[in-house]
């Protein structure tokens, strides 16, 4: 596709189901970014991968949170027993990998944890 | 620990004026500082720099950086209500390949 796409736009869970996210980047781009935004705040990493493997996973909160890329393109970040402080917009975004940091980003999938 | 910090958290001005924005930053090993505009929720890419005292420039947008003092401007002329978004600061860390971001400058332009 032409730019970064995340789905579901909006999610409304309640405490302690399950919940996945799904980013789908920029063809080619081998290098793909979970990040977590709370509101007034800047993006908080969470994950980095380059193709398939989790490369970098020191932002992910806690072993409730798992991301996967199985196939170096889509990727699915899932979070289990959600809480009320998960209630955040996840963004995700993509590079070339070229390692100059331009990053593409995705409009958000928007979680409320009711 | 990583630290990016922007300033003002807020600003709000009117239509043509200019603007400055702050960003200051200590981390491990620096490789980048990028500038980001989010209006809604996709933050959407404005400037890279990575050397100390070049201006960067698109149109009424400058920014540059001072890697001696650890921090960034960027300037916007002869604002536009367009302007009014928030204005993120980040860093890439050299091997890392991760950015780390500021809170973000929360810019409101009006008319």
């Amino acid at each position: 596709g032409a730019g970064v796409s995340q789905t579901p736009s909006n999610k409304v869970t309640e405490k302690g189901k399950y919940v996945e996210l799904r980013c789908d980047p920029i063809s080619g781009h081998t290098a793909l970014y979970w990040y977590r935004q709370s509101l007034g705040q800047g993006p908080e990493f969470l994950i980095y991968f380059q193709g398939t493997g989790a490369a970098d996973d020191s932002g992910l909160p806690n072993d409730r949170f798992f991301a996967v890329r199985p196939e170096g393109s889509v990727s699915t970040l899932k979070i289990q027993r959600t809480e009320r402080g998960d209630s955040a917009v996840y963004l995700c975004a993509s590079s070339s990998g070229t390692g100059h940091g331009e990053l593409f980003f995705g409009e958000g999938s928007r979680l409320t944890v009711l | 620990e990583d630290k990016v910090v922007q300033s003002p958290l807020s600003l709000v001005v009117h239509e043509g004026d200019t603007v400055t924005l702050n960003c200051s930053y200590e981390v491990t090993n620096f490789r980048s500082l990028l500038w980001y505009k989010q209006e809604k929720k996709a933050p959407t890419f404005l400037f890279m720099l990575t050397s100390s005292g070049i201006e960067k420039k698109s149109g009424r947008l400058s920014s540059i950086l001072d890697k001696k003092e650890l921090f960034s401007i960027l300037n916007i002329t002869a604002t536009q209500t367009g302007d009014s978004a928030i204005y993120l600061c980040a860093v890439l860390i050299q091997g890392a390949q991760k950015l780390v971001f500021g809170q973000g400058t929360r810019l409101t332009i009006n008319p």
